[in-house]
């Protein structure tokens, strides 16, 4: 079974322009969920979509933003970058109640965003 | 506030003997615990996960220890091998959210 797939893996960007990146989930995961890695600050959850639908979200500006297709493929959107934006970004995908045991998150390994 | 994942940042084994990382958390609710390991330039890979009904889980050469009256939590990792060498978080959800909470991870390097 392939695993998560993210694309790209790797982006330059200018401060000020936008990002769209996206993941495609394990087959049969209905669970997406974003998270930004960086020195400073680790990892850090930005928000959760199961069957189409936002279902968590963390604390991070609307810049940020997601959606997820009927096919359960997510893609996330990051708009008016600026340089501390530059980070990894994961997808993990998941069935969608892995705090009850069914499935643990699943990660791919990331997109590495910089920007200029 | 109240936190996860307490972790010594680095850790120095020699290959063949086992490891112990070590996690704290303050949050009295959290009733299930993950760990992960990242190894350089790949996401988090799942190692094996805990729920506080127990205090202790196996896996392949991993064994986790949960000791719910000082908020501890271990891994330990047998007969380690250089691809063991990694960063290691372990991370626990908050609340109902089905989102995970990371600690800052320890990196264990593996000395031939």
């Amino acid at each position: 079974k392939a695993g998560v797939t993210q694309t790209p893996r790797y982006l330059i960007k200018t401060r000020g322009q936008q990002v769209t990146l996206s993941c495609s989930p394990i087959s049969g995961h209905r669970s997406v969920s974003w998270y930004q890695q960086t020195p400073g600050q680790g990892l850090q959850f930005l928000f959760e979509y199961f069957s189409e639908t936002q279902r968590n979200k963390g604390n991070f500006p609307g810049r940020f933003s997601g959606r997820q297709f009927s096919n359960s493929r997510s893609e996330m959107n990051v708009s008016t970058l600026e340089l501390g934006d530059s980070a990894l970004y994961l997808c993990a995908s998941s069935l969608g109640s892995w705090r009850q045991g069914n499935s643990p998150l699943h990660f791919g390994n990331g997109t590495r965003l910089t920007v200029t | 506030g109240e936190s996860v994942g307490l972790h010594l940042p680095t850790l120095s084994v020699q290959e063949g003997d086992n490891s112990i990382i070590n996690c704290a958390y303050s949050n009295s609710a959290s009733d299930y615990f993950i760990w992960y390991k990242q190894e350089s330039g790949k996401g988090p890979q799942f190692i094996i996960d805990i729920r506080s009904n127990m205090d202790k889980r196996q896996g392949q050469r991993v064994t986790v220890l949960l000791n719910k009256t000082v908020k501890h939590l271990s891994l330990q990792i047998a007969a380690t091998q250089p691809g063991d060498s990694a960063v290691y978080f372990c991370a626990d959800p908050r609340g109902g959210n089905e989102k995970l909470t990371f600690g800052t991870g320890t990196r264990l390097t593996i000395i031939p």
